[in-house]
């Protein structure tokens, strides 16, 4: 079965400075990767996506995301934190070999401070 | 207009009641799922349709039904309250020929009391 480890509950950084969410996954076969962000009060908005092809992934507002099979990770980075990067991030894996359902990691909530 | 709307966004209710969250999209997918969210779970699949005629449980429902009407439209129902269906609720889509990328409502914040 697929599964999805986010390896902090909350992370706190300056604005300005380094964002890194991490993310491991567990399947048997060649998953499809999402980062998903929700905003307060909002649905989730899809932030990036691997799907076999680049195993560097570039997403919207600055992030992107590297897969790394040997280490079964996809974490999550952005070079400079801005205050309306505060939200909580979602890291999912989709498998062919179970109709592409997605599997949701716990979240991690992001904090930026001025 | 929001490409899938959520009605209603806020429900109070008392245990026992029968209660209907309503999703319709305007993205044209044949795809729609119904998930809860619970602080530090993430999300958890309820319901999904991969049409109108295909209805399949997922991970966590008991204690739920769901009907789909049309292409656009998927309810999912509670026919009997209880406290610890306390969550945030979303319906979301996707296109068969997509790899899973899906498209969320703004959710529905049900509290059961």
């Amino acid at each position: 079965a697929q599964s999805v480890t986010q390896l902090d509950s909350h992370v706190s950084v300056s604005e300005g400075t380094p964002v890194l969410l991490r993310c491991n996954y567990s399947s048997s076969y060649s998953p499809s990767l999402f980062w998903y962000v929700q905003h307060p009060n909002k649905g989730l908005q899809l932030l990036l996506k691997y799907t076999s092809a680049a195993t560097l992934v570039k997403g919207i507002n600055g992030f992107e995301a590297e897969f790394k099979k040997s280490e079964t990770s996809f974490h999550l980075t952005k070079p400079s934190a801005h205050m309306s990067d505060a939200a909580e991030y979602f890291c999912v894996v989709s498998d062919r070999r179970y109709g592409n359902k997605l599997v949701f990691g716990a979240g991690t909530i992001l904090r930026v401070k001025s | 207009d929001a490409d899938v709307t959520q009605t209603p966004r806020n429900r109070i209710t008392k245990t026992g009641k029968r209660i209907m969250l309503e999703c319709s999209q305007t993205k044209g997918h044949d795809r729609m799922y119904w998930y809860r969210q619970d602080p530090g779970l993430g999300l958890q699949l309820i319901y999904y349709s991969f049409d109108v005629k295909d209805i399949n449980k997922g991970e966590i429902s008991d204690g739920y039904s769901v009907s789909r009407q049309a292409q656009a439209k998927f309810s999912l129902s509670l026919e009997s309250a209880i406290p610890n269906q306390t969550a945030l609720y979303f319906c979301a889509t996707s296109d068969s020929a997509s790899t899973g990328e899906l498209f969320f409502g703004e959710g529905s914040r049900l509290t059961v009391l």
